[in-house]
């Protein structure tokens, strides 16, 4: 099994500010870990992912985090927020070469720029 | 082309009453999920269907939720004699490929309020 802790059910920024909105997982397997992100009144969709390689993985819109095995961590990072940018951020772990195929979901952060 | 299609948008019901939630996935997606988001929660994932199978159903609460699938396309998902905590917006995502490194997308969901 499976568990998707983010710190932050809240982060308030200014635009034009570095944002970092945290994530830690727990897992007994491998896993593949993705950002997704909720516009309002929109459904989610896939902002980045992580599944092998390099730790540090690029998305859309300028966000990009960093998979760190030791620490189980999956942050989501982007330099200079603007007020597009207001959404609701979920991480999410799925087992890597295991026959489940269900995603867990962390509770999701807020993130709120302000101008 | 078009995405994940849910319907209605939006259901109210009252307690005890069935309800029936459409989902249409992307065309040529053979996967198919269920997840439910509930006020301040996160994701829970509900059934996952490969095909018109569902390997894995471990996320359905109880009895009163079932769910198909059929032409490997089109799900509805149906909540028998609702009670006020089924109350959330239920949401299905589709993906393409066989493996968990596929990422999902997402409808807008069905919200459901159960008076």
């Amino acid at each position: 099994a499976q568990s998707v802790t983010q710190l932050d059910s809240q982060v308030p920024v200014f635009e034009e500010a570095p944002v970092e909105l945290r994530c830690n997982y727990s897992s007994s397997v491998s896993v593949y870990l993705f950002w997704y992100v909720q516009y309002p009144n929109q459904g989610l969709q896939l902002l980045l992912k992580y599944l092998s390689g390099s730790t540090l993985v690029k998305g859309i819109n300028g966000f990009e985090a960093e998979f760190n095995k030791s620490q189980t961590s999956f942050h989501l990072r982007k330099p200079s927020v603007h007020i597009s940018d207001t959404a609701e951020y979920f991480c999410a772990v799925s087992e890597a070469n295991t026959g489940r195929r269900a995603l867990t979901f962390g509770s999701g952060t807020r993130l709120q720029v302000q101008p | 082309g078009a995405g994940v299609s849910q319907s209605p948008s939006n259901k109210v019901t009252e307690k005890g009453k069935d309800v029936e939630l459409r989902c249409d996935p992307i065309s040529g997606h053979t996967a198919l999920y269920w997840y439910r988001q509930s006020l301040g929660q996160g994701l829970e994932f509900l059934i996952y269907f490969q095909g018109n199978s569902a390997p894995d159903k471990s996320g359905l609460p109880s009895d009163r939720f079932s769910a198909e699938r059929t032409g490997g396309s089109v799900s509805t998902l149906t909540i028998q004699r609702t009670q006020q905590e089924d109350s959330a917006v239920y949401l299905c995502a589709s993906s393409a490929g066989q493996g968990n490194n596929s990422p999902l997308h997402f409808g807008n969901g069905t919200r459901l309020t159960v008076t």
